[in-house]
């Protein structure tokens, strides 16, 4: 069975601030893993994926994400935060090549605070 | 554009009726899905399916019902069984097989039961 932690259900930083949203995954098979992204009231966007090539993953609006092995865990990153980032974050994950077939498994979400 | 439609993008409901919610992919994907979306609960799955003419039950089924005629289509009614109706639903596509397990979504659908 897979999970996904999302720690910090709240995350406030300012602008310009780097932005680091936690994410830490268990699987028993070497997964796929994936950041997407929430404004109010949309559906979710893909920001970047990891599918077991370059560790370090580049996403769109400047996103990146790095996935540790040894620490099962798949963190966002952004250098420089941006009033128009403030928006849910979530972490999922999936069971590898040719996916699960019960979709992926979502961690419960980060809200990401922008403070002028 | 190819992509995932749902409808109604808000939808009013009294206690005691069903409500149909439309969910039409153009993607080609094999897989589509619903979710129930609540505040700090993340994203919980009703139903998925496969294939045309077949679907399983995800983690909080009940009270909920799907059909999958056409590949295209996959519409979620939230019956009268269903305690606690009022949340956001969000439906998905996926690439089965070689795909990574990718989720694309739509832009959800808001049910408020009055």
């Amino acid at each position: 069975a897979q999970s996904v932690t999302q720690l910090g259900s709240h995350v406030s930083v300012s602008e310009g601030a780097l932005v680091l949203l936690r994410c830490n995954y268990s699987s028993s098979v070497p997964p796929y893993l994936f950041w997407y992204v929430q404004y109010p009231n949309q559906g979710l966007q893909l920001l970047l994926k990891y599918t077991s090539a370059a560790t370090l993953v580049k996403g769109i609006n400047g996103f990146e994400a790095e996935f540790k092995k040894s620490e099962t865990s798949f963190h966002l990153t952004k250098p420089s935060a941006h009033m128009s980032d403030a928006a849910e974050y979530f972490c999922a994950v999936s069971e590898g090549f040719g996916g699960g077939a019960d979709g992926l498994t979502f961690g419960k979400g980060t809200h990401l605070i922008i403070q002028p | 554009d190819g992509g995932i439609t749902q409808s109604p993008k808000y939808l009013f409901r009294k206690e005691g009726q069903n409500v149909t919610l439309s969910c039409e992919q153009n993607l080609n994907h094999d897989a589509m899905y619903w979710y129930r979306q609540d505040p700090g609960q993340g994203l919980r799955l009703i139903y998925y399916s496969q294939i045309v003419n077949d679907f399983q039950k995800g983690d909080i089924a009940e009270g909920y019902s799907v059909s999958r005629e056409k590949k295209e289509s996959f519409p979620l009614t939230v019956t009268s069984a269903q305690k606690n109706p009022t949340a956001f639903y969000l439906c998905a596509s996926s690439l089965l097989g070689a795909g990574t397990g990718e989720l694309f979504f739509g832009e959800g659908s808001r049910l408020t039961v009055l």
